[in-house]
């Protein structure tokens, strides 16, 4: 199966700084690549879907890039409700596989 | 949209069986693949299975072949994981997912499975 690999595993940023947010593949799934905000006691939220495509409602600070193995979610101008924890997940290649998280913290 | 509420879990004994449901609001699905995702709390998440729209092609991850059941009733608008031969290692957060593209867009709030004599 695909092992994703995030990083870093924590970020500490301010209020209004950017975040950037790596994914790596162990083999390529060309542009099928997801990203998820999730909070305590919720489910996940589908943030961007094929690689770049931000999801309905999802702010235009958010955004998705890369492809093959290597992919990044960035934050811009973080807001207070941007404090997360965000994963990647793959469906390029059977079964789907998440990523280990990056927490995001003030 | 569609809303996605579930219901079923809790406490089961090793070995025991337990039925996981999920009902879906809102637009056509039977469109839809749909999943079963699951998360011990605090840790990562983990895809347990899926099952096409017209339910006629099902996946399982490894861990749970031959145990778990996934299944729907399109006319109910209602997803299904049997549970059987449970053991500690399924003590978990399941949840219900929708397909979309890549995705998973659409999440039910989740429900506990603990597998504990």
């Amino acid at each position: 199966e695909v092992v994703l690999t995030q990083s870093p595993a924590t970020l500490s940023l301010y209020p209004g700084e950017r975040a950037t947010l790596s994914c790596r593949a162990s083999q390529s799934i060309t542009t099928y690549l997801a990203w998820y905000q999730q909070k305590p006691g919720q489910p996940p939220t589908l943030l961007i879907y094929n690689t770049s495509n931000r999801a309905t409602g999802i702010p235009a600070r958010f955004s998705g890039g890369g492809s093959g193995t290597d992919f990044t979610l960035t934050i811009s101008n973080l807001e207070p409700e941007d404090f997360a924890v965000y994963y990647c997940q793959q469906r390029g290649s059977w079964p789907p596989t998440f990523g280990q998280g990056t927490r995001v913290e003030i | 949209d569609v809303e996605l509420v579930q219901s079923g879990g809790g406490l089961v004994q090793p070995g025991g069986s337990l039925r996981l449901s999920c009902a879906a609001s809102g637009v056509t699905f039977g469109t839809y693949r749909m999943h079963w995702v699951r998360q011990v709390p605090g840790k990562g998440l983990v895809w347990v299975s899926d099952i096409q729209g017209d339910g006629t092609v099902t996946n399982y991850a490894d861990s749970v072949k031959g145990r778990f059941t996934i299944s729907r009733d399109n006319s109910r608008k209602m997803l299904y994981l049997q549970m059987d031969s449970l053991s500690a290692e399924d003590t978990t957060v399941y949840y219900c997912a929708r397909g979309y593209a890549s995705g998973f867009d659409s999440w039910g709030q989740g429900t506990l499975v603990t597998v504990s004599s």
